[in-house]
């Protein structure tokens, strides 16, 4: 059974910095496109990265561009997104979903999802 | 930025009913677009990709058509745990969402 589960959210002031991390199971992850997706409260979702199987493409929303960095290690099974100089519309819940094994299209796993607000 | 459009917002509809939910895109997509059912509290759930194919475990009664421009998903009669929030997402340009539409009990 596929899961992900995400750690590392909670709260950080205004220009602060954080580590997401999302662990998978019952799939070879390594085989797999990964992306961070997130939902501001009462908002719609918004895919903000994505990174292949192999590390070595990767792309992002231009709300987070230059900000936010994904990562993975294949190696340890898990998946990372450094967030850096926060704001507050930067306030949201985070998924990590899984794509498929060629290409980021569709979301078909996703995590439970992890809460960062920044606020002062 | 392809932008998704979903209508309407909000559909009241009852028990047993056929509805359909509609998304639009502000330029061709092909049939790249997928739909996701969200319960309040939980995660999205895949429900339908390539514009019309289920994903595995998806009931029969979840239908999706269309391309380009124009799709919508189809329930062709809902049950209890069905409602929840529907979302369009694109992956023909990027990936884009649309704003979901919350299907409650009339």
């Amino acid at each position: 059974q596929v899961q992900l589960v995400e750690s590392g959210g909670g709260l950080v002031k205004p220009g602060g910095s954080l580590r997401l991390s999302c662990v998978p199971s019952g799939f070879t992850f390594g085989d797999y496109y990964m992306s961070w997706i997130r939902q501001a409260p009462g908002k719609g979702l918004e895919w903000i990265s994505y990174i292949s199987s192999n590390t070595i493409n990767t792309g992002y929303a231009d709300s987070v561009r230059g900000r936010f960095t994904i990562s993975r290690d294949n190696a340890r099974n898990s998946l990372y997104l450094q967030m850096s100089s926060l704001r507050a519309e930067d306030t949201a819940v985070y998924y990590c979903a899984r794509s498929s094994r060629s290409s980021c299209t569709w979301f078909d796993s996703w995590g439970q999802g992890v809460l960062v607000t920044v606020s002062s | 930025e392809v932008v998704m459009t979903q209508s309407p917002a909000t559909l009241s509809v009852s028990p047993g009913e056929r509805v359909t939910l509609s998304c639009r895109a502000s330029q061709s997509v092909s049939n790249n677009l997928a739909w996701y059912q969200q319960k309040p509290g939980q995660a999205p759930r895949l429900l339908i990709y390539g514009a019309s194919t289920r994903a595995t475990g998806v009931p029969a009664r979840f239908s999706g058509s269309g391309s380009g421009i124009e799709f919508t998903l189809t329930i062709s009669s809902l049950q209890s745990e069905d409602f929840a929030i529907y979302h369009c997402q694109q992956y023909n340009y990027w990936y884009t969402f649309g704003q979901g539409t919350k299907l409650e009990i009339k």
